[in-house]
């Protein structure tokens, strides 16, 4: 079947140090792979995405990289910032209607 | 552009009352998803509509869940004789095309069962 296995939290990090979350996949197809956040009291934004294998998606100074051969899509950042604080969902969509996401990882920066 | 639109926002019933839960998608998206995050748990795909059409039930529990995307208004989901295990966040997203790999998100509404 079809599911996304994340890292599991919560995650406590001071300012400024690296962060790994990491998420590994089964899809029966060829997924694409999502990275969502949600932030306290809201809905889930899209973060970054990508489509095919060794693609990067990247924003906010967030990566990841669609690795088939391990099916991975580990999400990093080099300097983290208290307002990065939120819950992380990594998903995959296969069939254009249906996401499937992982657990979410919640992620608190301290000053 | 005013984003995917969710009411209320927190909701309480108690068993074996009714919950209705509305989700009015982006502008100009005619495509709508429900998903529902369980305490603990990942979000889990429930249901995809169109306008009038329900494309995709197949994460819908089979008994006193049902969904409907009207041509005019929101989209609901509607809980009949709720029970405490369907104490959730219900999220609604929503496309502009089929089969748009990007869907936006919704604010949740949180149903607390008594």
């Amino acid at each position: 079947g079809n599911s996304v296995t994340q890292m599991e939290g919560p995650v406590t990090l001071s300012e400024e140090a690296f962060l790994t979350i990491n998420c590994t996949y089964t899809a029966t197809g060829y997924p694409s792979l999502f990275w969502y956040v949600q932030y306290p009291g809201e809905g889930l934004q899209l973060l970054l995405k990508a489509t095919k294998a060794d693609d990067k998606g990247s924003n906010k100074g967030f990566e990841a990289t669609y690795r088939k051969e391990t099916t991975s899509f580990h999400l990093e950042k080099g300097s983290v910032q208290v307002s990065d604080s939120a819950v992380y969902f990594c998903a995959l969509e296969l069939t254009g209607n249906q996401f499937y996401f992982g657990t979410g990882t919640s992620l608190t920066v301290i000053p | 552009n005013a984003g995917v639109m969710q009411n209320p926002r927190h909701l309480v019933r108690r068993r074996g009352q009714e919950a209705r839960l509305r989700c009015s998608p982006m502008k100009g998206h005619s495509h709508v998803y429900w998903y529902r995050q369980l305490p603990e748990e990942g979000l889990k795909f429930m249901v995809y509509l169109q306008k009038e059409n329900i494309i995709d039930e197949s994460g819908m529990p089979k008994e006193r869940f049902s969904a409907e995307f009207p041509k005019e208004g929101p989209s609901i989901l509607r809980i009949q004789q709720v029970v405490r295990g369907d104490s959730a966040a219900y999220f609604c997203a929503s496309s502009q095309y089929r089969g748009e790999e990007t869907q936006y998100f919704g604010p949740g509404t949180r149903l607390l069962v008594l």
